[in-house]
């Protein structure tokens, strides 16, 4: 079965610190997604990778396939980096219009 | 910058009703999604479409739903006789393969 596992659920920082959320896969991937939803509910796209590491701005996503784990970074945190982020993995399914499976979210605030 | 709109924001309904969700993909993209998330779970694929057809689908889109490409804008989501369950923010998305998946606001759909 098609799994995508994220951990912490919830995660409260302090201003300027470096967080990192966690993502793992049961199987076989075409790509890994991380998203950002706000508290409004529009979902923005930040990364796909199916290999190595993406940098942009403050935010640096890196995986694994071996591993089938992805972990997302954001260094110096800033309040407005507060919401939801999302792991989302496209599984092979033999086409190339594959839907994605999505992770429960990381709910992240950071305090000033 | 080119974007995903999607109308109405938020429909409400009659149990039993048929509603008609509305997206305007990215002008470029062939590939077409629609999600759902029910209030406070994670997001989850219903369907996608490519080429004029359903490329896949998931468990939960069933013979009470629907897609269509109408004309060489739109991309609907039709959903025939809504039961309460249905009530969920649904978000479209398009993609220009193989690259990431742009997302719509979301419609919030409230079946009573």
């Amino acid at each position: 079965k098609n799994e995508v596992e994220q951990s912490p659920q919830n995660l409260t920082a302090q201003e300027g610190e470096f967080i990192t959320i966690n993502c793992s896969y049961s199987v076989g991937i075409s790509a890994l997604h991380w998203l950002q939803q706000h508290p409004g509910g529009g979902i923005v796209s930040l990364f796909m990778l199916s290999s190595g590491k993406k940098k942009h701005g403050r935010l640096i996503a890196t995986i694994n396939i071996q591993e089938k784990h992805s972990s997302l970074h954001i260094t110096a945190s800033h309040p407005r980096d507060s919401a939801v982020y999302i792991c989302a993995a496209q599984f092979y399914s033999g086409g190339g219009a594959d839907g994605l499976t999505f992770g429960k979210g990381t709910h992240l605030i950071i305090q000033p | 910058e080119p974007e995903v709109t999607q109308t109405p924001s938020h429909q409400v309904t009659q149990m039993g009703q048929e509603v008609i969700l509305r997206c305007v993909p990215i002008s470029n993209h062939l590939y077409f999604y629609w999600y759902r998330q029910i209030l406070g779970q994670k997001v989850e694929f219903l369907v996608s479409f490519y080429n004029n057809e359903i490329s896949e689908k998931s468990e939960i889109f069933d013979d009470q739903f629907s897609v269509e490409r109408p004309d060489g804008s739109n991309f609907t989501l039709k959903i025939r006789s809504t039961k309460l369950e249905d009530s969920a923010m649904y978000f479209c998305a398009s993609m220009d393969y193989p690259n990431e998946q742009f997302f719509g606001p979301g419609t919030r759909l409230t079946v009573l």
